[in-house]
């Protein structure tokens, strides 16, 4: 099993771009979760899908930010317009159904925006 | 609702000593416990869960963790550190019902190691 495959490993962006990142969840897991790290806030839950819905995405800080999971093997995040506080880590998660099961973590995208 | 406090933000301890972070919960419901560790740019780690069978956790490196109701805590514990444990340390709560019951993560506690 690969896990959980994000890419790019690290991005960097002039503001105002668009900045999109891409999440490849465990095969077989039905949830999907996405994080943004910093050392200031810690770690957020930003939005997170179950069977390819969202469910929760009230921890998307603002209308720049959007997340789509077209299909049971993909999920992206989507930031229009980028500013330098989005500068953060983010990272990409998933599980089965049963939360006992823990979530499996991908190694993050390192974004900079400048 | 759950919730998680790791108090403190930085624990130091020797080479081979005794390796002690602190956890405690707030759970309205029968909780799932976790600890995660995170290296540097890499990403979490599942370290040990407790999911309602053994109150005595092992994980993976020697950690073990205890869960104690009495105490609402979840202290993650590891007999002798070495110097790759130096990484940060979340402690992580979910309820054991409930539908989409997402993990509340702690604030994270970076651990040193001295030589």
């Amino acid at each position: 099993d690969a896990g959980v495959i994000q890419s790019p490993r690290h991005e960097v962006t002039e503001m105002g771009q668009e900045v999109t990142l891409r999440c490849k969840p465990i095969s077989g897991h039905d949830y999907l979760f996405w994080y943004r790290q910093t050392m200031m806030r810690g770690l957020e839950l930003l939005i997170y899908f179950n069977n390819n819905v969202p469910i929760d995405d009230s921890g998307m800080p603002e209308d720049r930010f959007s997340a789509k999971m077209p299909n049971a093997s993909f999920s992206t995040l989507k930031i229009q317009p980028s500013e330098p506080r989005d500068s953060a880590v983010y990272f990409c998660a998933s599980s089965i159904q049963g939360f006992g099961y823990g979530y499996t973590f991908g190694s993050g995208t390192r974004l900079t925006v400048v | 609702a759950q919730s998680v406090t790791q108090l403190g933000s930085h624990v130091s301890v020797s080479e081979g000593a005794l390796v002690l972070l602190r956890c405690n919960y707030s759970s309205s419901v029968p909780p799932y416990l976790f600890w995660y560790v995170q290296y540097p740019n890499q990403g979490l780690q599942l370290l040990l869960k407790y999911t309602s069978a053994a109150t005595l956790v092992k994980g993976i490196n020697g950690f073990e963790a205890e869960f104690k109701k009495s105490e609402t805590s979840f202290h993650l514990t590891k007999p002798s550190a070495h110097m790759s444990d130096a990484a940060e340390y979340f402690c992580a709560v979910t309820a054991r019902r409930g539908a989409n019951s997402k993990l509340t993560f702690g604030k994270g506690i970076t651990l040193s190691v001295r030589p």
